[in-house]
């Protein structure tokens, strides 16, 4: 998972409160994707960016919770008004496009007090 | 949904043995993927399976992809404890789409 920065990589936030979650991919990566880690679960997709678009939101939870990623910059994942359910490691992973392989970044572990 | 099974759920073995962990699935996948992930750490990629029955050995591991591409198979020989870890293998349903993960196999290697 080299290459692929997520920041921050702890997070605090009481409830209500927004949380925005950072991703930068790999260099020459155009393409981004975001997975949820809740505890004692396994990965589940949330989304999937190309840059200035959204390819697939399949994943993601109707109300507050919004992705970007823009022409220049991170992509940024953006939970409003977070609750306790929002507890869990959040990773993004990053392609060219071209490839089956996603590279993952350390993650973001965001607690909701 | 396409669903990912990994068996076991929990393997505990001693330095020195060889395991097998294995994924299922009722679909079929383009490509299938085998990650380790360590406390703290995101997913780190181990071998890419894209075409039926392929076989792939990498130094200590072994990667199967099924024939009919509904699942697959990562044998370790002479495990050390450094191959402690979760598991999990991924699924794509197309080149470039999301992931479908399993739960998990959680392996410990003791010294």
């Amino acid at each position: 998972n080299a290459g692929v920065m997520q920041n921050p990589r702890h997070l605090v936030r009481r409830r209500g409160q927004e949380a925005r979650l950072r991703c930068s991919p790999m260099k020459g990566h155009s393409h981004v994707y975001w997975y949820r880690q809740l505890p004692e679960e396994g990965l589940k997709f949330m989304v999937y960016l190309q840059k200035e678009n959204i390819i697939d939101e399949s994943g993601m939870p109707k109300e507050r919770f919004s992705a970007e990623f823009p022409k220049e910059g991170p992509s940024i994942l953006r939970i409003q008004q977070v609750v306790r359910g929002d507890s869990a490691a959040y990773f993004c992973a990053s392609t060219w496009g071209g490839t089956d392989t996603q590279y993952f970044g350390p993650g973001t572990r965001l607690t909701v007090l | 949904t396409q669903l990912l099974e990994q068996s076991p759920q929990f393997l505990s073995i001693q330095e020195g043995e060889n395991l097998t962990v294995y994924c299922n699935s009722s679909s079929v996948f383009s490509s299938l993927q085998w990650y380790r992930q360590e406390p703290g750490e995101g997913p780190v990629l181990l071998v890419t399976g894209v075409t039926g029955g392929e076989v792939k050995k990498l130094k200590r591991l072994t990667f199967h992809f099924g024939d009919a591409r509904k699942d697959s198979s990562l044998h370790i020989t002479a495990a050390q404890p450094g191959d402690t870890g979760l598991y999990l293998c991924a699924g794509q349903e197309t080149s470039g789409s999301r992931l479908t993960f399993g739960e998990g196999t959680q392996l410990t290697v003791n010294p």
